[in-house]
């Protein structure tokens, strides 16, 4: 199986700052990772599809990018609703696994 | 729009089981898969499996074979999710998420969730 690690687990920041969250995968994966924002008891969100795309409607804050085992999330000027777990996602091939999850808390 | 409508909350004693239900609206039904994602109380996101809705072949994840079982009814744009044998550590959100699966795959409509609690 493919295995997702992400870093890091947990971040503080404060708005208005940008952050970068790494997901590096066991074997490469092309351009098949989606980047998704969890807040506590509701559903997760995608935000970046195929690496690099931005989901519609999510603000051009987010950014993706990467290819291979290798990819970043990037959030510049952070707003408050922000603050959220985030997970990368894989679908190279079944089974789908997820990253760990990384906590962004409002520091 | 796109939706989809877990049924409620379910309270279990172990051993025995539970089917929890994901409606879909507003798309057609045998278009997407449907994928079903666990989540422990203050844990990440485990991918159970999936299920294609035209076919109705599924796919389980290494962890969830044997005692879940995808199903369907296309009449009423359902998929389920039956979960036997319950013990303590199913314990957990279950998520259904439709799967965009084209140029690229995602997972871009999601439930609300159902939570399973086991307990005695």
């Amino acid at each position: 199986d493919i295995q997702l690690t992400q870093s890091p687990s947990s971040l503080s920041a404060s708005v208005g700052d940008s952050v970068s969250i790494t997901c590096r995968a066991s074997q490469t994966i092309a351009s098949y990772l989606n980047w998704y924002q969890q807040k506590p008891g509701k559903a997760p969100k995608v935000v970046i599809y195929a690496a690099i795309s931005l989901e519609i409607g999510v603000p051009s804050r987010f950014s993706g990018s990467g290819s291979g085992t290798d990819f970043t999330l990037t959030i510049s000027s952070l707003q408050p609703e922000d603050f959220a777990t985030y997970y990368c996602h894989q679908t190279y091939g079944p089974p789908y696994t997820f990253g760990q999850g990384t906590k962004l808390e409002i520091k | 729009q796109v939706q989809l409508v877990q049924s409620g909350s379910e309270l279990k004693k172990p051993g025995a089981s539970v089917k929890i239900s994901c409606k879909a609206f507003g798309y057609t039904f045998t278009t997407y898969g449907i994928n079903w994602v666990r989540q422990a109380p203050g844990q990440g996101l485990e991918w159970v499996g999936s299920i294609n809705t035209n076919t109705g072949n599924p796919a389980y994840g290494h962890d969830f074979k044997g005692r879940f079982l995808f199903s369907l009814d296309t009449s009423v744009s359902t998929a389920y999710l039956q979960i036997s044998s319950l013990r303590a550590d199913d314990t957990a959100l279950y998520f259904c998420a439709r799967e965009y699966a084209g140029r690229v795959t995602m997972f871009d409509h999601w439930g609300q969730g159902t939570l399973v609690t086991v307990a005695s």
